[in-house]
């Protein structure tokens, strides 16, 4: 079980807009900041969003974060097939087991 | 463009130590960055297993902690994991990552991975 909670799975039709939540706790989320990974089918996560709300060079502003006390928000919008992946977020946990950690992840489907 | 790539068997009998290898162009090591493996069960999440700075200094998964060694070779700019005394649950895709950990913490490069799987 992980320490960072998403939902299962979320859907939307091509062109809507879909959000991801992730919600931890003051020893994570709380007080570091939040990363965003794409994995498409077979392949290895992919960078989309960092410290909360800043996207990579190359990632286009349809994909957006935020973050809300322990909680953060992956949006994208104007959803295409090509965005059918796991969604995954992650941050530093500064409590006793520090470390790293992920959410379980999310899969969007774009019906 | 920064490039990670891992290597290593792809079978390990239970009880044995996986040995991954992951080698890194261009960028130096020595420049900066912390570097880290993320492991992934199949048809599960991503899961932390540790990293490493240049320097040497490590922070581990507390979970793994106890089987669980990372070291740097700067000379040859590749970073190692071992995993000892493995079981069918170590079974995973092993990736690398560059990651970002001045005031954050996050991975912005990975290697492609490569699946161990624990089996006799």
């Amino acid at each position: 079980q992980s320490v960072l909670t998403q939902p299962p799975s979320v859907s939307a039709a091509p062109g809507q807009k879909v959000t991801i939540s992730c919600s931890g706790s003051s020893s994570n989320i709380g007080n570091n900041y939040v990363s965003w990974y794409q994995q498409l089918p077979g392949t290895a996560p992919k960078l989309l969003i960092y410290d909360n709300n800043k996207r990579p060079s190359g990632i286009p502003d349809r994909f957006s974060g935020s973050k809300s006390g322990t909680s953060a928000t992956l949006g994208i919008t104007g959803l295409q097939t090509g965005d059918e992946a796991d969604y995954y977020c992650g941050t530093w946990d500064s409590s006793l087991s520090a470390g790293g950690i992920f959410g379980g992840g999310t899969k969007l489907t774009v019906l | 463009q920064v490039q990670l790539q891992e290597s290593g068997p792809g079978l390990v009998k239970p009880s044995e130590t996986l040995s991954l290898t992951c080698a890194v162009s261009g960028y130096s090591i020595s420049s900066g960055y912390y570097w880290g493996w993320i492991r992934q069960p199949p048809g599960k999440g991503l899961e932390w297993i540790g990293s490493i700075y240049h320097s040497g200094s490590t922070y581990y998964n507390p979970s793994l902690k106890s089987r669980v060694t990372i070291s740097v070779d700067t000379s040859k700019n590749q970073f190692s994991l071992k995993l000892s005394s493995v079981t069918a649950a170590d079974t995973a895709v092993y990736y690398c990552a560059r990651v970002a950990a001045a005031g954050t913490y996050y991975f912005d490069y990975w290697g492609q991975g490569t699946l161990v799987t624990v089996s006799s």
